[in-house]
């Protein structure tokens, strides 16, 4: 079946330091990748997003590139600040009525 | 306007109880999904419905029932509650293939 592996955290990073969360996936068809953040407290909200391969997803400095040959979406921040402190999940789905999620990674920002 | 809102946000209750979970989305769309994200973060869905019909159920004991009286809302109901049952519940909402769009979560505690 579908599934995503995430990179374990936790992550701790200071602050306009650059962060990458690498995510990989197995889907039978050609899903479409998501990243999701979780702030304290709150439920999860939609990062960026790509539908086929080579798309570029990006939002709030965050970009991912749909990478089908190495069947890669992994997230990227050149400069990070408290704010991102937060959960991340990478997600696919490849049916209508479903979203696979990996592990989340825990992100913490020192300033 | 909240686009996919649950109801309670907390609730603590004993073991062997039943309780409810109600979720509405304003969006329109035609599929809904509870997922159940344990103390370590990891998410794993439990059911999804497409306009008011049953698609996936996720080995998810009988002591669960989902209910969608109409295709804006999705409740969850838990019979005979147990402690492993503690946990936070997410309603979401997605056009069919497409990002889903979260509620704020619901923690229930078993004590």
């Amino acid at each position: 079946g579908d599934s995503v592996t995430q990179m374990e955290g936790p992550v701790t990073l200071s602050e306009e330091a650059c962060l990458t969360i690498n995510c990989t996936y197995t889907a039978t068809g050609y899903p479409s990748l998501f990243w999701y953040v979780q702030y304290p407290g709150e439920g999860l909200q939609l990062l960026l997003k790509a539908t086929k391969a080579d798309d570029k997803g990006s939002n709030k400095g965050f970009e991912a590139t749909y990478r089908k040959e190495t069947t890669s979406f992994h997230l990227e921040k050149g400069s990070v600040q408290v704010s991102d402190s937060a959960v991340y999940f990478c997600a696919l789905s490849d049916s209508d009525y479903k979203l696979s999620f990996g592990a989340g990674t825990t992100v913490t920002v020192r300033a | 306007d909240t686009a996919v809102s649950q109801t309670p946000k907390y609730l603590v209750t004993q073991m062997g109880n039943d309780k409810s979970i109600k979720c509405e989305q304003n969006l329109g769309h035609d599929t809904m999904y509870w997922y159940k994200q344990d103390s370590k973060k990891f998410l794993k869905i439990m059911f999804s419905y497409n306009n008011k019909e049953l698609i996936i159920n996720e080995t998810v004991p009988n002591r669960f029932s989902p209910k969608s009286p109409d295709k804006a809302h999705l409740n969850l109901h838990i019979n005979s509650l147990e402690l492993g049952d503690s946990a936070v519940y997410f309603c979401a909402s997605s056009p069919a293939g497409r990002e889903a769009f979260f509620g704020q979560g619901t923690r229930l505690t078993v004590v």
